[in-house]
């Protein structure tokens, strides 16, 4: 059974720059025709598309984020990062790590939140 | 920017049926597939349909996803209503590589 875990800081300082990692277990990153993607949930709010890596590398981004937004994977240790700069109080949110087709996603990590305050 | 608008609350009564709406803001809905995830607070969403009406392995033939192309909408439909049923159900659809979601509808099974 393929698991994801989300992990890194659970609070970060206005400007500064977000990073999450996501191990994955039980499958391979590199398995092809799967993307590896983050999620995020603002309190009481929405889910929200950040960007997808595709196991060959290529990556896609909300054009809202892109700006900001560094996705990267890691296949000697089985994971995918997730990088946002410049941060304000509405980066706030539940971050979810995902696996997903071009169609939907199949695999959810549990979530983990994020706090941007000084 | 492509949209996904649903409303954004819902009630029925148990045993009875609800159908949650997602309408497309430009070009055709049917042109990509549409999901839809249901999520219970405190926990990640699941998958309840994909490719408009297919239900994953474990979800009850009470879940049902249709598309019409005249109001450019998707919808979810969920007969025999179960407390369990209680939660947030989100679409979601692509356009050009780049995933939107819906705003999310808050159904209540009273």
């Amino acid at each position: 059974q393929l698991q994801l875990q989300e992990s890194g800081p659970g609070l970060v300082k206005p400007s500064e720059t977000l990073s999450l990692t996501c191990t994955v277990s039980g499958g391979s990153i590199s398995s092809s025709s799967y993307y590896w993607g983050w999620i995020r949930q603002p309190p009481g709010k929405g889910l929200e598309w950040i960007g997808s890596i595709y196991y060959s590398g290529s990556t896609y981004y909300n054009p809202s984020l892109k700006s900001r937004v560094t996705i990267s994977v890691d296949t000697s240790k089985n994971q995918f990062s997730l990088k946002l700069s410049s941060v304000t109080a509405a980066d706030t949110a539940v971050y979810y790590c995902a696996r997903h087709t071009t169609r939907v996603v199949d695999y959810w990590g549990q979530g983990t939140l994020v706090t941007v305050s000084s | 920017n492509f949209m996904l608008t649903q409303p954004h609350s819902v009630s029925e009564s148990p045993g009875k049926t609800v159908t949650i709406s997602c309408t497309g803001s430009s070009g055709s809905i049917a042109s990509n597939y549409v999901q839809w995830y249901q999520q219970r607070p405190g926990s990640a969403p699941t998958t309840v349909i994909y490719e408009d009406n297919q239900r994953p392995s474990g979800v009850p033939d009470r879940f049902s996803g249709s598309i019409d192309s005249s109001s450019n909408s998707a919808s979810l439909t969920i007969s025999g209503l179960k407390t369990e049923d209680e939660a947030d159900y989100y679409c979601q659809s692509y356009d050009s590589s780049v995933w939107v979601f819906g705003g999310g509808t808050k159904l209540t099974v009273l």
